[in-house]
């Protein structure tokens, strides 16, 4: 079946340091890939998402590149921030019965210490 | 542009008590959805909605009913609460099926 497995957490980190969070997935053929955030206190906003095989995502200085032989999405940040301290999900929208069905893992939290 | 709202974002209940979760959208979508926010699990997918007058089940519907009366608003009921149902219950919208997903900032509810 289709699925998605993060690593967990929490992962803390110093201010500036980098960071990988790992997302593997399991699916029927090639779908989309998304990085999900969510802020303390908030929702959860799409980050990036990739929707092809070998494709980058990238925003605020993040990155995920879509991996078809590891059947990965890991996201990497070269210098975290404090203000980057949140949850981060990966998903898996597979399209069914019309809609887009969205398979999360299971959220890492993020702390980002000064 | 309020985006997604939701009301209330807490709420406590005593088991075999009943509430309604309000979400609207002020982005004129098509489609919302309902989840529940579960420790270690994720996001699950309760409840959907096409259009206007118009639910359908999701992953895990148990428990809870739906209605999108209107456009803009999708209403979760919960008609005799249960301690599993303690949860953070997120709302989201898309344009079409297979578009983004817009999420609200969180219903946090706790059954005791």
């Amino acid at each position: 079946g289709n699925s998605v497995t993060q690593m967990e957490g929490p992962v803390t980190l110093s201010e500036e340091a980098f960071l990988t969070i790992n997302c593997t997935y399991t699916a029927t053929g090639y779908p989309s890939l998304f990085w999900y955030v969510q802020y303390p206190g908030e929702g959860l906003q799409l980050l990036l998402k990739a929707t092809k095989a070998d494709d980058k995502g990238s925003n605020k200085g993040f990155e995920a590149t879509y991996r078809k032989e590891t059947t990965s999405f890991h996201l990497e940040k070269g210098s975290v921030q404090v203000s980057d301290s949140a949850v981060y999900f990966c998903a898996l929208p597979i399209f069914s019965g019309g809609y887009n069905k969205l398979i999360f893992g299971a959220g890492t939290r993020l702390a980002v210490h000064p | 542009n309020a985006g997604v709202t939701q009301t209330p974002k807490f709420r406590v209940l005593k088991t075999g008590q009943s509430m309604t979760l309000l979400c609207a959208q002020d982005m004129n979508h098509e489609y919302m959805y309902w989840y529940r926010q579960d420790p270690g699990m994720g996001l699950r997918l309760i409840h959907y909605s096409v259009g206007e007058g118009t639910t359908a089940k999701g992953e895990v519907p148990d428990g809870y009913n739906v209605s999108r009366l209107k456009k803009q608003n999708f209403l979760l009921g919960l008609e005799s609460a249960a301690p599993s149902q303690t949860s953070v219950y997120f709302c989201a919208s898309s344009y079409r099926g297979d578009d983004t997903q817009y999420f609200g900032p969180g219903t946090r509810l706790t059954v005791l």
